[in-house]
């Protein structure tokens, strides 16, 4: 079992704020790390798989780094908007197959 | 069109019952997942399967017993029901068993034992 952590719980910003947070994972034998956004009553819905020390990926307003070395992932959201508000997951991978999942940070933008 | 559907969306039961979840995708994928949503929220792998094989079994009770009867479908029964397998379920794909494909989620089954 991978221990899988992120910070904040909860963010709200305001509209047109940019926001990151951050996903930390254990180092050791590292294979991938995985974002997804979960909106509310919905199903959670990929946003970046990230496999090397350095890797910087960007969809629109949203980009994530990552640090294999050190074991961690930031996500950025650039001028956030009312339906960036979700739950970002992310998760980790050892190669093994299955993924070990973040408990999420949930971000509420105000209007 | 829906990706990964799973029926039903949600399903009330008395403890001790037997039930079963469906799960289907469309996308061509090789390898399908289980999931829990725990109380606390995290979404815990239970089992996987590629092209029909089992290759993840995440020391679930053996009450919960998986069937892929083709690639595109991976079922979830659940024997003798007990409070505490209430919980959201979830199933998902990914193109082939290495970890670097993302993985597409179904809306998920609300399962509540009476």
């Amino acid at each position: 079992i991978l221990n899988v952590e992120q910070s904040p719980q909860s963010l709200h910003v305001q509209e047109g704020d940019s926001t990151n947070f951050t996903c930390s994972f254990p180092s050791s034998n590292f294979y991938a790390l995985h974002w997804y956004r979960w909106e509310t009553a919905k199903s959670p819905e990929a946003l970046f798989v990230m496999t090397l020390n350095g890797d910087e990926k960007k969809k629109g307003r949203i980009s994530a780094t990552l640090n294999t070395k050190e074991g961690y992932s930031y996500l950025y959201i650039k001028g956030s908007q009312p339906e960036d508000s979700a739950t970002y997951l992310c998760a980790s991978t050892t190669g093994a197959n299955n993924l070990f999942f973040g408990t999420g940070t949930r971000l509420t933008v105000i209007p | 069109d829906t990706a990964v559907s799973q029926t039903p969306k949600y399903l009330v039961t008395q403890m001790g019952n037997d039930k079963s979840i469906k799960c289907e995708q469309n996308l061509g994928h090789d390898t399908m997942y289980w999931y829990k949503q725990d109380s606390k929220k995290f979404l815990k792998i239970m089992f996987s399967y590629n092209n029909k094989e089992l290759i993840i079994n995440e020391t679930v009770p053996n009450r919960f017993s998986p069937k892929s009867p083709d690639k595109a479908h991976l079922n979830l029964h659940i024997n003798s029901l007990e409070l505490g397998d209430s919980a959201v379920y979830f199933c998902a794909s990914s193109q082939s068993r290495i970890p670097n494909q993302p993985q597409h989620f179904g809306d998920g089954t609300r399962l509540s034992i009476l």
